[in-house]
């Protein structure tokens, strides 16, 4: 079974500063890997996802992550937050095996509050 | 072009009453999902749809039915609301192939 942990259920940052919302996973075969951010009231929009090569992912506004295979870490990065980043954050992730099918179920973690503060 | 669109908005139920939750899409997506989100719980999948006419059980189906009309709309049924089914309800949608989901507004629904 595939299962996503996000350790922190907060992360508080000042506006300007590096952030980091931390990730980790459990699969079988190979992850294939997701960040989504979640606005107040809204819907989940896709920031970016990791499926094979190069360990460092960059997707939306500025985000980044990186995927760690030996620490099975999938860490969300950006290098100066701001005050609109502010929101909550779900890591997901699918586990694909050889044969498997493409419908892609994916597990997301419980989420992690991002505040950014001015 | 919508992408994905969710009604209703907002709903209010008495315990036992019965509803559907809609949602349609129009990326020409093959697979349709059901997730409730519940406060610490992150998003689990209630039902999804592989295709146009083939359903199957996600993680938290019991208490829940779905239908995939065609290929544009799939809704979730309660039969008899009951207070746990209080949550917010997210239809997603990905092209097979493609791996990454793309997520209605949600509906907001409480049982009392």
């Amino acid at each position: 079974a595939q299962s996503v942990a996000q350790p922190e259920d907060q992360v508080n940052v000042a506006e300007g500063n590096p952030l980091t919302v931390k990730c980790t996973y459990s699969v079988s075969g190979n992850p294939y890997l997701f960040w989504y951010v979640q606005y107040p009231n809204r819907g989940l929009q896709f920031l970016l996802k990791y499926i094979t090569g190069d360990n460092l992912v960059k997707g939306s506004y500025g985000f980044e992550a990186e995927f760690n295979k030996s620490q099975t870490s999938f860490h969300l990065k950006k290098p100066s937050a701001l005050v609109s980043d502010s929101a909550l954050y779900f890591c997901a992730v699918r586990d694909f095996k050889a044969g498997g099918t493409s419908y892609g179920k994916l597990t997301f973690g419980q989420g992690t509050i991002l505040t950014v503060h001015p | 072009n919508a992408g994905v669109t969710q009604t209703p908005k907002f709903q209010v139920l008495k315990t036992g009453q019965s509803m559907t939750l809609q949602c349609a899409q129009d990326m020409n997506h093959n697979s349709m999902y059901w997730y409730r989100q519940d406060p610490g719980m992150g998003l689990r999948l209630i039902y999804y749809s592989a295709s146009e006419g083939t359903t199957d059980k996600g993680e938290v189906p019991n208490g829940y039915n779905v239908s995939r009309l065609n290929k544009r709309e799939f809704s979730l049924r309660l039969e008899s609301a009951a207070p746990s089914q209080t949550s917010v309800y997210f239809c997603a949608t990905n092209v097979r192939g493609a791996y990454e989901q793309y997520f209605g507004p949600g509906t907001r629904l409480t049982v009392t």
